[in-house]
């Protein structure tokens, strides 16, 4: 079975431009999780949705992230604009029955 | 504040001792999980203990929990260098909304 999938893997951009991630969960899984990891934070859960509807987007740092999932099989993680202190791990993770499972996480680099 | 402490954050063992990893936590959650995570890789799920008194073994790694003590301990048997890697605990609800402890790096020499 396909687990998780992210993309891109990698991304390296300038700051002020405006970066999407992507994530296509397990099929059949209801939640789906944004997270982030630093050196200096660990690992921190940005928003999830559960059925395609957002339920906590309280870990979101600043206005400048957005998140939508537009339907079952896809989600955004959206930054505009991009600062150097984004530049992280950004995980994304889907669960059925709390069965959490994690994609391979895109890392960002912003300059 | 919700909270998931981990400790020791830092483990270098020999091949072939025993330890044991801690994990507190600070919610009512009555299910933690562990994840392993390599470098640059991602999070590999270990365990998920769902009530009081769980206890689960795979291989050289046995997790058990105990709710009223909100504590829940990662213990290693006779450490083989492919366990090196980062160890977290994560307290979570039933959706799986997680809340991760900062990470246990084990490091396992011969």
């Amino acid at each position: 079975d396909a687990g998780v999938i992210q993309s891109p893997r990698h991304e390296v951009t300038e700051m002020g431009q405006e970066v999407t991630l992507r994530c296509k969960p397990i099929s059949g899984h209801d939640y789906l999780f944004w997270y982030r990891q630093t050196m200096m934070r660990g690992l921190e859960l940005l928003i999830y949705f559960n059925n395609n509807v957002p339920i906590d987007d309280s870990g979101m740092p600043e206005d400048r992230f957005s998140a939508k999932m537009p339907n079952a099989s896809f989600s955004t993680l959206k930054i505009q604009p991009s600062e150097p202190r984004d530049s992280a791990v950004y995980f994304c993770a889907s669960s059925l029955a709390g069965s959490v499972h994690f994609g391979d996480g895109t890392r960002l680099s912003i300059l | 504040e919700l909270k998931v402490e981990q400790n020791p954050l830092f483990l270098s063992m020999q091949e072939g001792k025993n330890y044991t990893i801690y994990c507190n936590y600070s919610t009512t959650s009555d299910r933690l999980y562990w994840y392993r995570q390599d470098p640059g890789k991602s999070l590999e799920s270990l365990f998920v203990l769902l009530s009081n008194g769980a206890v689960k073994q795979e291989g050289r790694l046995m997790a058990s929990l105990d709710t009223k003590a909100r504590l829940s301990t990662l213990h290693i048997t006779a450490a083989v260098h492919d366990l090196s890697a980062t160890y977290f605990c994560a307290d979570g609800g039933s959706q799986g909304n997680l809340i991760f402890g900062k990470g246990t790096k084990l490091s396992v020499k011969p």
